[in-house]
């Protein structure tokens, strides 16, 4: 199996832009996906397929790639942002596996 | 709309059984491949097991194969998690989710809210 590596934690102002990045050797082959997770409620996906964003996601959320490293950028952050972030991806025997999670805290 | 919902969760004693069950409705449920994901108290996601949309094919997480069974009846649009010889770590929520129709090895685009599995003696 493989790992998916985040930043245990991110902090940023309302308004300005939060950046979470997620590596891993798989990434080069594999899509990644995001999911925002809130206290006490099941996560919901917000980007798809490294930079796609579902319909119902507000535009400030971006997904981006790079190697063996992807990103989620939260353009003008707000307080409603402030939540748990998981990147995913899946490896070519069937085996999915998340990120360790990243804890968002909106000052 | 898409909805799941899972039922069967409890206290259960270290080396005990128990299954679970997903409901769900506003899909053609056989066309989906379906998950199972948990979720230790104050821990992160952790990916449990797959089965494929007809259900000709499953994978687990190493920490739960040999001992959790996935299964599914589609005339039912019903999943299920057999868990067999529980222990202490298997303590999570467990979560139901639907594989996207993103490609092989796609992310989830709904899940349930999870339903509670305690081992404790």
């Amino acid at each position: 199996s493989y790992e998916l590596t985040q930043p245990p934690s991110v902090s940023v102002s309302p308004g300005q832009t939060a950046r979470v990045t997620c590596s891993g050797d798989a990434l080069s082959k594999q899509y990644a996906y995001w999911y925002q997770q809130k206290p006490g409620q099941a996560p919901v996906l917000v980007i798809y397929k490294d930079t796609e964003r579902p319909s119902g996601i507000p535009e400030r959320f971006s997904g981006s790639s790079s190697g063996t490293t992807v990103t989620l950028t939260i353009s003008g952050v707000q307080a409603e942002d402030e939540a748990d972030y998981y990147c995913q991806s899946a490896d070519s025997s069937a085996t999915w596996v998340f990120g360790g999670g990243t804890k968002l805290t909106v000052l | 709309q898409v909805q799941l919902a899972e039922s069967g969760g409890g206290v259960v004693q270290p080396g005990r059984s128990l299954r679970l069950s997903c409901a769900a409705s506003g899909f053609t449920f056989s066309s989906y491949g379906m998950h199972w994901v948990r979720q230790a108290p104050g821990k992160g996601l952790e990916w449990v097991a797959v089965i494929w949309f007809d259900a000709s094919n499953n994978n687990y997480a190493d920490s739960v194969k040999g001992r959790f069974t996935i299964s599914r009846d589609n005339s039912k649009n019903t999943l299920y998690l057999q868990m067999n010889s529980l222990r202490a770590e298997d303590t999570a929520v467990y979560y139901c989710a639907r594989e996207g129709q993103f490609g092989s090895g796609g992310g989830f685009d709904y899940w349930g809210q999870g339903t509670l599995v305690t081992v404790s003696s």
